[in-house]
Protein backbone atom coordinates (compact mmCIF):
# COMPACT_ATOMS: atom_id res chain seq x y z
CA UNK A 1 0.00 0.00 0.00
CA UNK A 2 1.22 3.39 -1.09
CA UNK A 3 2.35 5.11 1.73
CA UNK A 4 4.27 9.07 3.21
CA UNK A 5 7.46 8.70 4.05
CA UNK A 6 9.38 11.01 5.69
CA UNK A 7 12.96 11.87 6.18
CA UNK A 8 14.65 12.29 8.51
CA UNK A 9 13.09 10.45 11.33
CA UNK A 10 15.12 12.34 13.90
CA UNK A 11 17.11 15.34 13.21
CA UNK A 12 18.94 17.25 16.24
CA UNK A 13 19.75 20.97 15.14
CA UNK A 14 21.15 23.50 17.87
CA UNK A 15 19.56 26.74 18.40
CA UNK A 16 19.12 29.16 15.77
CA UNK A 17 20.28 27.29 12.43
CA UNK A 18 18.64 26.51 9.97
CA UNK A 19 16.31 23.07 9.45
CA UNK A 20 14.40 21.20 6.58
CA UNK A 21 12.35 18.34 7.01
CA UNK A 22 11.55 16.18 3.63
CA UNK A 23 8.45 14.25 2.72
CA UNK A 24 7.79 11.92 0.02
CA UNK A 25 3.78 12.11 -0.35
CA UNK A 26 1.68 9.40 -1.92
CA UNK A 27 2.38 9.66 -5.77
CA UNK A 28 -1.25 10.38 -6.93
CA UNK A 29 -2.02 12.60 -3.97
CA UNK A 30 -2.43 16.78 -4.81
CA UNK A 31 -2.70 18.03 -1.34
CA UNK A 32 -0.21 18.40 1.34
CA UNK A 33 0.13 18.94 4.36
CA UNK A 34 2.44 19.86 7.41
CA UNK A 35 1.03 19.11 11.08
CA UNK A 36 3.16 19.16 14.45
CA UNK A 37 2.73 17.83 18.10
CA UNK A 38 4.91 18.79 20.94
CA UNK A 39 5.14 16.14 23.15
CA UNK A 40 2.70 15.34 25.69
CA UNK A 41 -0.17 17.81 23.57
CA UNK A 42 -2.08 17.65 20.71
CA UNK A 43 -1.33 17.18 16.78
CA UNK A 44 -2.12 20.68 15.43
CA UNK A 45 -2.12 22.00 11.67
CA UNK A 46 0.43 24.28 10.11
CA UNK A 47 -0.27 24.37 6.98
CA UNK A 48 -1.50 23.15 3.64
CA UNK A 49 -0.33 23.38 0.17
CA UNK A 50 -1.86 22.63 -3.44
CA UNK A 51 -0.29 23.71 -6.80
CA UNK A 52 2.71 25.29 -5.64
CA UNK A 53 0.49 27.76 -3.76
CA UNK A 54 0.32 27.78 0.74
CA UNK A 55 -4.08 26.99 0.62
CA UNK A 56 -4.01 27.82 4.21
CA UNK A 57 -1.93 28.02 7.47
CA UNK A 58 -2.12 28.31 10.92
CA UNK A 59 -1.10 31.01 13.20
CA UNK A 60 1.57 29.03 14.26
CA UNK A 61 3.07 29.20 10.83
CA UNK A 62 4.62 31.95 11.33
CA UNK A 63 7.84 33.56 8.82
CA UNK A 64 10.17 31.36 10.41
CA UNK A 65 8.19 28.49 7.99
CA UNK A 66 8.10 27.78 4.90
CA UNK A 67 7.02 25.32 2.77
CA UNK A 68 8.30 24.05 -0.82
CA UNK A 69 7.53 21.42 -3.66
CA UNK A 70 11.06 21.26 -5.13
CA UNK A 71 10.43 18.71 -7.77
CA UNK A 72 7.92 16.16 -8.54
CA UNK A 73 7.94 14.08 -5.57
CA UNK A 74 9.27 16.19 -2.55
CA UNK A 75 7.63 18.26 -0.10
CA UNK A 76 10.20 20.19 2.62
CA UNK A 77 8.93 22.08 5.51
CA UNK A 78 12.13 24.25 6.19
CA UNK A 79 12.52 26.20 9.95
CA UNK A 80 14.86 29.26 9.99
CA UNK A 81 16.29 30.34 12.70
CA UNK A 82 14.83 27.49 15.00
CA UNK A 83 13.64 27.96 18.91
CA UNK A 84 14.03 25.61 21.61
CA UNK A 85 10.15 25.44 21.51
CA UNK A 86 10.26 24.22 17.77
CA UNK A 87 10.99 20.46 19.39
CA UNK A 88 8.05 18.64 18.46
CA UNK A 89 7.21 15.85 15.95
CA UNK A 90 6.52 17.05 12.60
CA UNK A 91 4.21 15.38 10.42
CA UNK A 92 3.11 15.23 6.76
CA UNK A 93 0.13 14.13 5.13
CA UNK A 94 -1.46 14.16 1.64
CA UNK A 95 -4.28 13.53 -0.12
CA UNK A 96 -6.02 12.92 -3.51
CA UNK A 97 -8.55 15.81 -3.14
CA UNK A 98 -9.25 18.55 -0.89
CA UNK A 99 -12.21 19.05 0.62
CA UNK A 100 -13.61 17.87 4.68
CA UNK A 101 -14.47 14.29 3.40
CA UNK A 102 -11.10 13.78 1.97
CA UNK A 103 -8.85 11.29 3.87
CA UNK A 104 -5.01 12.30 4.70
CA UNK A 105 -2.93 9.97 5.08
CA UNK A 106 0.11 10.92 7.37
CA UNK A 107 3.62 9.80 7.39
CA UNK A 108 5.39 8.41 10.23
CA UNK A 109 7.25 11.81 11.62
CA UNK A 110 10.20 13.46 12.31
CA UNK A 111 11.26 13.76 15.67
CA UNK A 112 12.48 17.30 15.90
CA UNK A 113 15.13 18.50 18.80
CA UNK A 114 16.65 21.75 19.30
CA UNK A 115 19.59 21.83 21.71
CA UNK B 1 -13.97 26.35 25.75
CA UNK B 2 -11.57 23.37 24.36
CA UNK B 3 -12.46 22.29 20.38
CA UNK B 4 -12.43 18.95 20.99
CA UNK B 5 -11.76 17.15 24.06
CA UNK B 6 -10.81 13.46 24.65
CA UNK B 7 -10.25 11.59 28.01
CA UNK B 8 -6.37 10.75 27.88
CA UNK B 9 -6.87 7.30 29.45
CA UNK B 10 -4.75 5.51 29.68
CA UNK B 11 -7.33 2.51 29.25
CA UNK B 12 -6.43 -1.07 29.82
CA UNK B 13 -8.79 -3.83 29.14
CA UNK B 14 -8.65 -7.11 28.83
CA UNK B 15 -8.45 -9.10 25.61
CA UNK B 16 -11.26 -9.93 23.90
CA UNK B 17 -13.53 -6.79 25.60
CA UNK B 18 -15.21 -4.28 24.36
CA UNK B 19 -13.71 -0.78 24.49
CA UNK B 20 -15.18 2.94 23.79
CA UNK B 21 -13.62 5.68 23.25
CA UNK B 22 -15.04 9.07 23.22
CA UNK B 23 -14.64 12.66 22.17
CA UNK B 24 -17.12 15.63 22.71
CA UNK B 25 -16.42 18.92 20.43
CA UNK B 26 -17.83 22.22 21.14
CA UNK B 27 -18.05 23.94 17.10
CA UNK B 28 -21.71 22.83 16.27
CA UNK B 29 -20.12 23.02 12.10
CA UNK B 30 -18.08 20.43 12.72
CA UNK B 31 -19.66 18.32 9.62
CA UNK B 32 -17.28 15.13 9.41
CA UNK B 33 -15.65 13.28 12.13
CA UNK B 34 -12.38 10.78 11.68
CA UNK B 35 -10.71 8.38 14.05
CA UNK B 36 -7.32 8.01 13.54
CA UNK B 37 -4.81 5.37 15.63
CA UNK B 38 -1.10 6.10 16.27
CA UNK B 39 0.83 3.31 17.22
CA UNK B 40 4.20 4.61 19.20
CA UNK B 41 6.68 6.06 17.13
CA UNK B 42 4.61 6.53 14.59
CA UNK B 43 2.48 8.73 12.19
CA UNK B 44 -1.64 9.10 12.70
CA UNK B 45 -3.18 6.12 11.01
CA UNK B 46 -7.00 6.97 9.68
CA UNK B 47 -9.58 4.21 10.98
CA UNK B 48 -12.74 5.54 10.08
CA UNK B 49 -14.77 8.68 9.28
CA UNK B 50 -18.29 9.36 9.45
CA UNK B 51 -20.66 12.62 7.86
CA UNK B 52 -23.33 14.01 10.51
CA UNK B 53 -24.97 12.03 12.83
CA UNK B 54 -25.69 8.02 13.01
CA UNK B 55 -23.42 4.82 12.96
CA UNK B 56 -20.71 3.21 10.99
CA UNK B 57 -19.14 -0.55 10.64
CA UNK B 58 -16.26 -1.39 9.92
CA UNK B 59 -15.41 -5.36 10.83
CA UNK B 60 -14.46 -4.72 15.02
CA UNK B 61 -14.89 -0.84 14.47
CA UNK B 62 -17.93 1.23 15.27
CA UNK B 63 -17.96 4.63 15.04
CA UNK B 64 -21.06 6.57 16.08
CA UNK B 65 -21.93 10.51 16.20
CA UNK B 66 -24.25 12.19 17.82
CA UNK B 67 -24.26 15.75 16.73
CA UNK B 68 -27.10 16.99 19.21
CA UNK B 69 -25.03 15.87 22.08
CA UNK B 70 -21.66 16.85 20.12
CA UNK B 71 -20.15 13.66 20.75
CA UNK B 72 -18.95 10.74 19.10
CA UNK B 73 -17.49 7.62 20.08
CA UNK B 74 -15.38 4.86 18.60
CA UNK B 75 -16.20 1.29 19.49
CA UNK B 76 -13.60 -1.72 19.15
CA UNK B 77 -15.57 -5.39 19.97
CA UNK B 78 -13.21 -8.09 20.81
CA UNK B 79 -10.28 -5.88 21.20
CA UNK B 80 -6.74 -7.59 20.98
CA UNK B 81 -3.21 -6.63 22.21
CA UNK B 82 -2.40 -5.28 18.41
CA UNK B 83 -5.34 -2.73 19.26
CA UNK B 84 -3.03 -1.04 21.76
CA UNK B 85 -2.52 2.32 20.63
CA UNK B 86 -3.24 5.88 20.68
CA UNK B 87 -6.82 6.46 19.17
CA UNK B 88 -7.59 10.26 18.08
CA UNK B 89 -10.64 11.88 17.15
CA UNK B 90 -10.06 14.80 14.56
CA UNK B 91 -12.69 17.12 12.43
CA UNK B 92 -12.44 19.06 9.57
CA UNK B 93 -12.52 22.61 10.56
CA UNK B 94 -15.71 23.93 9.06
CA UNK B 95 -14.74 23.02 4.73
CA UNK B 96 -11.48 23.28 4.98
CA UNK B 97 -8.59 20.61 5.33
CA UNK B 98 -7.71 21.83 8.48
CA UNK B 99 -7.92 19.10 11.31
CA UNK B 100 -8.58 19.59 14.32
CA UNK B 101 -7.65 16.69 16.52
CA UNK B 102 -8.27 15.69 20.36
CA UNK B 103 -5.59 14.89 22.60
CA UNK B 104 -5.57 11.20 22.11
CA UNK B 105 -7.19 7.97 24.63
CA UNK B 106 -4.37 5.63 24.85
CA UNK B 107 -5.23 1.94 25.16
CA UNK B 108 -4.12 -0.62 26.04
CA UNK B 109 -5.06 -4.36 25.69
CA UNK B 110 -3.67 -6.94 28.07
CA UNK B 111 -3.70 -10.60 26.76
Amino acid sequence: EPEVTQTPSHQVTQMGQEVILRCVPISNHLYFYWYRQILGQKVEFLVSFYNNEISEKSEIFDDQFSVERPDGSNFTLKIRSTKLEDSAMYFCASSRLAGPNQPQHFGDGTRLSIL
Amino acid sequence: QKEVEQDPGPLSVPEGAIVSLNCTYSNSAFQYFMWYRQYSRKGPELLMYTYSSGNKEDGRFTAQVDKSSKYISLFIRDSQPSDSATYLCAMPLGNTDKLIFGTGTRLQVFP
